[in-house]
């Protein structure tokens, strides 16, 4: 157990609609990255959040959006949902010390499924 | 921009021998994390070592070490004694320093374990 929890852990939606993944972070840890893992795209950086405030963005749509809040856990939304959007969402947690963030640890991954 | 190859799609061996999967990187950066992930069929991303550039040590874990060779952007994955638990997909991750801390995966490299 990463000490990093994810839910729902799977996720089943209709083309169109909006869904919310949730995520809490390992106790402490202030970072909170988001991942997706797809057959085509394999593993893609989506957003990094830290202590609140974003701090870096990688390839996420503009119809997906997320916010770290003030007890760090996080919320990755996803709204007018596509069938290329179905994939394995992750969140993870690092560790901050010694004026960096070290290793990043998974949780379980929200599997969602647009039909 | 960074890159992680992974050229080995899919390797096997035997319980108890040992296996090396390879990992290359591209980077301009001269402080950065390297690790190795392993994703069992649970689809949970397991952290199995880590190395910073800044060591010149290989790092170990266990029955897992690393070759680390910097100038040559090289970062393989050695497993002694393999174990019907080891298989799974291997991911070899980059991380940045700070400022640019988000993950860049390989493709990944399907171990499979003969028994």
């Amino acid at each position: 157990d990463s000490g990093v929890t994810q839910t729902p852990k799977h996720l089943i939606t209709a083309t169109g609609q909006r869904v919310t993944l949730r995520c809490s972070p390992r106790s402490g840890d202030l970072s909170v990255y988001w991942y997706q893992q797809s057959l085509d795209q394999g593993l893609q950086f989506l957003i990094h959040y830290y202590n609140g405030e974003e701090r870096a963005k990688g390839n996420i749509l503009e119809r997906f959006s997320a916010q770290q809040f003030p007890d760090l856990h996080s919320e990755l939304n996803l709204s007018s949902l596509e069938l290329g959007d179905s994939a394995l969402y992750f969140c993870a947690s690092s560790v901050y010390r010694e004026r960096r963030n070290t290793e990043a640890f998974f949780g379980q991954g929200t599997r969602l499924t647009v039909v | 921009a960074q890159t992680v190859t992974q050229s080995q799609p899919e390797m096997s061996v035997q319980e108890a021998e040992t296996v090396t999967l390879s990992c290359t990187y591209d980077t301009s950066e001269s402080d950065y994390y390297l690790f190795w992930y392993k994703q069992p069929p649970s689809r949970q991303m397991i952290l199995v070592i880590r190395q910073e550039a800044y060591k010149q040590q290989n790092a170990t874990e266990n029955r897992f070490s690393v070759n680390f060779q910097k100038a040559a952007k090289s970062f393989s994955l050695k497993i002694s004694d393999s174990q019907l638990g080891d298989a799974a997909m291997y991911f070899c991750a980059y991380r940045g320093p700070f400022g640019n801390e988000k993950l860049t995966f390989g493709t990944g490299t399907r171990l499979t374990i003969i028994p």
